[in-house]
């Protein structure tokens, strides 16, 4: 069965410093990987994908993704972080054939002034 | 842009009453979800719908249905509130398959039932 994991529940930084926010995967078959940002009170805005090609993806906001198929890895990185990239970050993964898709738990993003 | 649209931001209701949850996307999506989402367990698949009347449970159907008579909305259905259905559920919406399109969200609703 497909899955995604978050292993952390928070990640605390100073605005300024590089972010990096994990995520791992299993499935079975080629992984179609997505990220979501979602700030208080609202619903998920989509960040980027990985489907194929380049390893380091980039999406909205400055943020970008690096894919490790060794690892298993999809984790979403930012150079400088912003007080404004504070926000709840979704890892999710395309189940198998279908158009749904399974979340991981969500990783907390505080960033510090 | 998109837009998912989901009629209430909050709710209250009552134990036992059935309770109607809207959403209604712009974009002629052919697939529609329904999330609930609840702190430390992420976002749980509740019901999906690809085509207009056509509907599959997700992972956790229980208490829920789901109506789509119209392609552009998706209702869900409480059909005997309890207090453990008390979340946030939210609505979302995609084009099919080959492209792997993003889901596109709304802002959610947040149900208390008392």
């Amino acid at each position: 069965a497909q899955s995604v994991a978050q292993p952390e529940d928070q990640v605390n930084v100073a605005e300024g410093n590089p972010l990096t926010v994990k995520c791992t995967y299993s499935v079975s078959g080629n992984p179609y990987l997505f990220w979501y940002v979602q700030y208080p009170n609202r619903g998920l805005q989509f960040l980027l994908k990985y489907i194929t090609g380049d390893n380091l993806v980039k999406g909205s906001y400055g943020f970008e993704a690096e894919f490790n198929k060794s690892q298993t890895s999809f984790h979403l990185k930012k150079p400088s972080a912003l007080v404004s990239d504070s926000a709840l970050y979704f890892c999710a993964v395309r189940d198998g054939g279908t158009d749904k898709l399974i979340f991981g738990t969500g990783t907390r993003l505080q960033v510090f002034p | 842009d998109v837009k998912v649209t989901q009629s209430s931001r909050y709710l209250v209701k009552r134990t036992g009453e059935k309770v109607f949850l809207e959403c209604v996307q712009d974009m002629d999506h052919e697939n529609m979800f329904w999330y609930r989402q609840d702190p430390g367990l992420g976002l749980r698949l509740i019901y999906f719908s690809y085509d207009v009347k056509m509907k599959e449970k997700g992972d956790i159907p229980e208490g829920y249905s789901v109506s789509r008579e119209k392609k552009e909305r998706f209702s869900l259905i409480l059909e005997s509130a309890s207090t453990n259905q008390t979340s946030m559920y939210l609505c979302a919406s995609s084009s099919p398959g080959t492209h792997n399109q993003p889901q596109h969200f709304g802002d959610g609703t947040r149900l208390s039932i008392l």
